[in-house]
């Protein structure tokens, strides 16, 4: 049984370019959840998505950041425009329901050069 | 808003002498307690956690913590650590009714020969 599944599990980009991170849950769970850490902090919260509806993403970044979990295939986080200050690590995780425990994903190390 | 806190960011110790991890959160009246162990450049592995019951959990290496509820704590203990425990320790809680975990920013365990 296949945990959370995350790719890439590192991702250099440049200033001003895109970084899609993307996210599977774990069979039968369809509630993930994003979360950054940056560096030399904890993880916090980022979204917290369903099946193709975002339910709360009151931890996101207003600008450039962007979240999807569509019916068919992984839930994505989108940064656009990266700068240096999104290099972190970013892990997903995902649950049962919504108020079930959550497993965590290995984290996409993302590096903005 | 609940919020966590390990006061100690780094803890060297010697190899086979104990080792206390502190974690105290802010208040709530039920709520989830768990520790989570990442290894350098790894994602969060599950150490453990307390859901209801006991108010002592063990882990399957012989880390065990204790649910204080008056104090408000889950420390984590070990009685005799081994230079595989170098690594760094998250401890997080989650509000029973909300699927937020809230994490604290870390204890670095450094075990020394």
């Amino acid at each position: 049984n296949a945990g959370v599944m995350q790719n890439p599990r590192h991702l250099v980009r440049r200033r001003g370019q895109e970084a899609r991170l993307r996210c599977s849950p774990m069979k039968g769970h369809s509630h993930v959840y994003w979360y950054r850490q940056l560096p030399e902090e904890g993880l916090k919260f980022m979204v917290y998505l369903q099946k193709e509806n975002i339910i709360d993403e009151s931890g996101m970044p207003k600008e450039r950041f962007s979240a999807e979990f569509p019916k068919e295939g992984p839930s994505i986080l989108r940064i656009q425009q990266v700068v240096r200050g999104d290099s972190a690590a970013y892990f997903c995780a995902s649950s049962l329901t919504d108020y079930n425990e959550q497993f965590f994903g290995p984290g996409t190390r993302l590096t903005v050069l | 808003a609940q919020s966590v806190t390990q006061l100690d960011s780094q803890v060297p110790v010697f190899e086979e002498a104990p080792v206390e991890l502190r974690c105290n959160y802010s208040s709530s009246v039920s709520v989830y307690l768990f520790w989570y162990v990442q290894y350098p450049n790894q994602g969060l592995q599950l150490l453990l956690k307390y859901l209801s019951g006991s108010t002592l959990v063990e882990s399957i290496n012989g880390f065990e913590a204790e649910f204080n509820k008056s104090q408000t704590s889950f420390h984590l203990r070990k009685p005799s650590v081994h230079i595989s425990d170098t690594a760094e320790y998250f401890c997080a809680v989650r509000d029973s009714g909300t699927y937020k975990y809230i994490f604290g920013t870390g204890t670095r365990l450094k075990v020394l020969a």
